[in-house]
């Protein structure tokens, strides 16, 4: 298994309130990627970065934001939380290889509940 | 913008027979297709991954297949376990210029004992 941790596991905060969420990768991996997995839309990318300090928006970024300081470290971060950001949260990891392969490998979510 | 479509939803079959999972597509260029397999309550495991110049890609019993002129993947397992049971998830990179994966809803595949 790739070497993923995401923390916490299981989060539940009041409207309102900010939340960061942390992504840790051992395999020095370039590209991080945070998505959200919600019935009925599948999963969906929120952001995603190409390196240190260099990220972008994915389909769903709106109410998010993240920084990467580290190559190690992805954090995501609800500025304040709303009901519809209630979703299990999941960091993936990828790297170019002489193959190009960009295979994503992901770590095993949040469960985020804003009440 | 890319639409990934699995079908079925749901599909049960006893153990030990041969089964297909489908997932289609409908922008065909696509970087490459990555096949994955989600336990309850957990995340996903990557099962095997198909270049957009590749046709197959087998890993054990499982075999994947890529169509890109049609849109399409199946997914082969072989002499299905219970052990199989699980959601699986297709998910297709479009462009190498593009990071995103774009994924199906899943096929919820239960093998009975």
């Amino acid at each position: 298994d790739a070497g993923i941790t995401q923390s916490p596991r299981h989060k539940v905060t009041e409207t309102g309130t900010p939340v960061t969420l942390r992504c840790h990768q051992t395999e020095n991996h370039r590209y991080m990627y945070w998505y959200r997995q919600d019935p009925g839309h599948g999963l969906r990318l929120i952001h995603y970065s190409y390196g240190v300090k260099d990220t972008d928006k994915g389909e769903v970024s709106d109410g998010y934001s993240v920084s990467r300081s580290k190559t190690e470290d992805f954090l995501l971060t609800l500025e304040s939380a709303t009901s519809s950001q209630t979703s299990v949260y999941f960091c993936a990891i990828s790297e170019s290889t002489w193959a190009a392969t960009y295979e994503q490998y992901f770590g095993p979510g949040t469960r985020l509940t804003v009440t | 913008k890319q639409e990934v479509t699995q079908i079925p939803a749901a599909l049960s079959v006893p153990e030990g027979e041969n089964l297909v999972l489908n997932c289609s597509f409908t922008d065909s260029a696509i970087y490459n297709l990555q096949w994955f397999r989600q336990d309850p309550g957990k995340g996903l495991t990557s099962l095997l991954l198909i270049q957009s110049s590749q046709r197959e890609q087998t890993s054990g019993r499982l075999n994947a297949s890529l169509d890109k002129s049609s849109g399409r993947s199946t997914l082969y397992i072989a002499a299905s376990q219970p052990g199989d049971s699980a959601t699986y998830l297709c998910a297709v990179r479009s462009g190498a210029g593009s990071y995103q994966l774009t994924f199906g809803k899943g096929t919820k595949l239960s093998v009975i004992p």
